[in-house]
């Protein structure tokens, strides 16, 4: 079946810092991937994805690049904001009929951004 | 627009009680999505409705869940007799369609806590 594996966290970052957050996927045939962020008291929202092989989603300036030959989907912010400070969940959608899109995640990673 | 909504936000019950969630879906999606948020598990699926049509229950845990959707609106989550492992926040998303193209948008959650 469809897995997803994320960088454990947390994670803790000054302002400014290069981020990235590891993910890797396995999953049949050619999945879409996601990136989702949930704020503190807020719902999960999507901030990136991407469809196809080789393929770069961003957003926000997060950034992350559909890597087949690695099954990876690694998240990348070159500087962050305290703003950023939110968990990240790595997720996939298979392509087939029956998937309907439902979306299986990785296990999610905390990212606290200090001034 | 409006976004997902759900009901209760929280609800604390007995253990061996009946609840039921609600999920109210932007007008016009098509598509119904139930996850469930707990810290053994992650963020895993439950069932997917199309319309008012239930093709995907394969994340149901036990024949103690069910749901069901009218109208093509709105969605209710029933657990019978909860169980302590049933504490967890309950996510509800929408989209346009089912299928891994159409982004799927996430209520706020019901934080299920069973004592």
């Amino acid at each position: 079946g469809n897995s997803v594996t994320q960088m454990e966290g947390p994670v803790t970052l000054s302002e400014e810092a290069f981020l990235t957050i590891n993910c890797t996927y396995t999953a049949t045939g050619y999945p879409s991937l996601f990136w989702y962020v949930q704020y503190p008291g807020e719902g999960l929202q999507l901030l990136l994805k991407a469809t196809k092989a080789d393929d770069k989603g961003s957003n926000k300036g997060f950034e992350a690049t559909y890597r087949k030959e690695t099954t990876s989907f690694h998240l990348e912010k070159g500087s962050v904001q305290v703003s950023d400070s939110a968990v990240y969940f790595c997720a996939l959608t298979n392509a087939g009929g029956t998937s309907y899109g439902k979306l299986t995640f990785g296990q999610g990673t905390i990212l606290t951004v200090h001034p | 627009g409006a976004g997902v909504s759900q009901s209760p936000s929280n609800k604390v019950t007995e253990k061996g009680k009946d609840v039921e969630l609600r999920c109210d879906p932007i007008s016009g999606h098509t598509a119904l999505y139930w996850y469930r948020q707990s810290l053994g598990q992650g963020l895993e699926f439950l069932i997917y409705f199309q319309g008012n049509s239930a093709p995907d229950k394969s994340g149901l845990p036990s024949d103690r869940f069910s749901a069901e959707r009218t109208g093509g609106s709105v969605s209710t989550l029933t657990i019978q007799r909860t169980q302590q492992e049933d504490s967890a926040v309950y996510l509800c998303a929408s989209s346009l369609a089912g299928g891994n193209q159409y982004e799927q948008y996430f209520g706020p959650g019901t934080r299920l806590t069973v004592t």
